[in-house]
């Protein structure tokens, strides 16, 4: 049974950092890309950051290129999202995501995690 | 970017009676739309991808139409736990991945 569980959620004041980390289990995770999105309150969801299988791309979305850095540790089956300079706009729930092909880089989110909350906020 | 542009916002429907959803690409993207459903405080759910194909261990009262720039989510006979937020996606030209901005289907 596929588990994604994310972890390391919080509250930051604008311009901080936080770490978000998703730990995947019950299938080959080193053989699917994955994905983060976000959900804005009262908003809809929105795709955040791709790594490919092997650890290359990754692909951003352009409102957090340059702030915020996917990656991944296919030994420990885990996947990382480094969010640096932090607005308020970036106040979401975080979900980590699996592709559904494997060893293809495809852009559907088959599995999806329970969700993070990161709040931006003085 | 492809925008999609989801229609209506809400549909107020009946358990039992047939939801039909709506979802416009700004851009041509032949099959490459997926469906979602995300019920609140859940994980969102993989219900069709390829525009028409249903994912692993969803009902067949769901079904998906369309190419091109216009696409349809259609759920017969609604039950109760289909009340929710829906939402178009789109992976035929990315990044960025994009998604519509949803449908909430609700009791009326």
């Amino acid at each position: 049974q596929v588990q994604l569980v994310e972890s390391g959620g919080g509250v930051v004041q604008p311009g901080g950092s936080l770490r978000l980390s998703c730990a995947a289990s019950g299938f080959p995770f080193s053989n699917f890309g994955m994905h983060w999105v976000r959900q804005t309150p009262g908003k809809g969801l929105e795709w955040v950051a791709f790594i490919r299988f092997d650890g290359t791309g990754p692909f951003y979305a352009d409102s957090v290129k340059g702030r915020f850095t996917i990656s991944r540790d296919n030994g420990k089956n885990t996947l990382d999202l480094e969010m640096n300079s932090l607005r308020p706009e970036d106040t979401a729930v975080y979900y980590c995501a699996k592709d559904r092909i494997e060893m293809a880089t495809i852009g559907n989110f088959q599995h999806w995690g329970q969700g993070s909350q990161v709040t931006v906020s003085s | 970017e492809v925008v999609l542009t989801q229609s209506p916002a809400t549909l107020s429907l009946s358990p039992g009676e047939t939801a039909t959803l709506s979802c416009r690409a700004s851009q041509r993207i032949t099959s490459n739309l997926a469906w979602y459903q995300h019920r609140p405080g859940q994980a969102p759910r993989l219900l069709i991808y390829r525009a028409s194909t249903r994912a692993t261990d969803i009902p067949a009262r769901f079904s998906g139409s369309g190419s091109g720039t216009e696409f349809t989510l259609t759920i017969s006979d609604l039950q109760s736990e289909d009340f929710a937020v829906y939402y178009c996606q789109q992976y035929n030209n990315w990044p960025p991945l994009t998604f519509g901005g949803g449908t909430k289907v609700e009791i009326k």
